[in-house]
């Protein structure tokens, strides 16, 4: 089955740097690629995704990259905010002829500040 | 409004005294799923569903149940909890077998065995 790993853990920046979050998975046959950003006591929210037959995705001050030859794929968030604060986990959903699952990345949280 | 809602979003409770944490979600969406949320270890998937009467196991399904017998509904019972099982747990949906499977996520419920 599919394997996500997440790096770093935790990762601290001053606001108005940028922060690179970097996700790697096992399985070639996967192809839905979404990270979930989760503020203190809420539930996970879903704030950019990416699909396979794409390399790069941008919105706003956020960016996901996709390098499916190396099975890599990073978070970009530009210009950081306090508000940005938070744990942030990857995902890669399994091929649905294997259960269409979505495994988890470990998650980062994010310190910004101010 | 679209949403998945779980009950309870607190439980304390004893070793061995039977549980069910429901949840519903409002979006017709065939995939419905349970995760655990642990420090450290990320979102672990312990059940899913690809529809009625269609269940299987996730990654850390030992010591719990699930049913589907409404597309809307997908209970989480502990039969006999223990603490180990002490955790946040959400629930979650999607569409099944189409471009769009951004999952949404219930508020969760943060459970404690003693």
């Amino acid at each position: 089955g599919e394997n996500v790993e997440q790096h770093p853990s935790t990762l601290s920046v001053q606001e108005g740097d940028s922060a690179v979050i970097k996700c790697t998975y096992s399985d070639s046959a996967s192809n839905y690629f979404p990270w979930y950003k989760q503020e203190l006591g809420k539930r996970p929210q879903l704030i950019i995704d990416i699909r396979s037959n794409v390399g790069e995705k941008k919105d706003q001050r956020i960016a996901v990259t996709l390098n499916k030859t190396a099975k890599h794929f990073s978070l970009h968030i530009t210009e950081t905010q306090p508000e940005d604060s938070a744990v942030y986990f990857c995902a890669a959903r399994e091929s649905y002829n294997q259960g269409g699952k979505l495994i988890f990345g470990q998650g980062t949280e994010l310190s910004v500040k101010p | 409004e679209a949403q998945v809602t779980q009950n309870p979003r607190y439980l304390i409770t004893v070793t061995g005294k039977k549980l069910t944490v429901t949840c519903s979600q409002n979006m017709n969406h065939e995939y419905m799923s349970w995760y655990r949320q642990d420090p450290g270890l990320g979102l672990r998937q312990i059940y899913y569903s690809m529809n009625v009467e269609v269940t299987d196991k996730g990654d850390v399904p030992e010591g719990y149940k699930v049913s589907r017998k409404e597309k809307r509904n997908f209970p989480l019972i502990l039969e006999s909890p223990s603490p180990n099982q002490t955790s946040l747990y959400f629930c979650a949906s999607s569409l099944f077998g189409t471009a769009n499977t951004e999952a949404f996520f219930g508020q969760g419920t943060r459970l404690t065995v003693v």
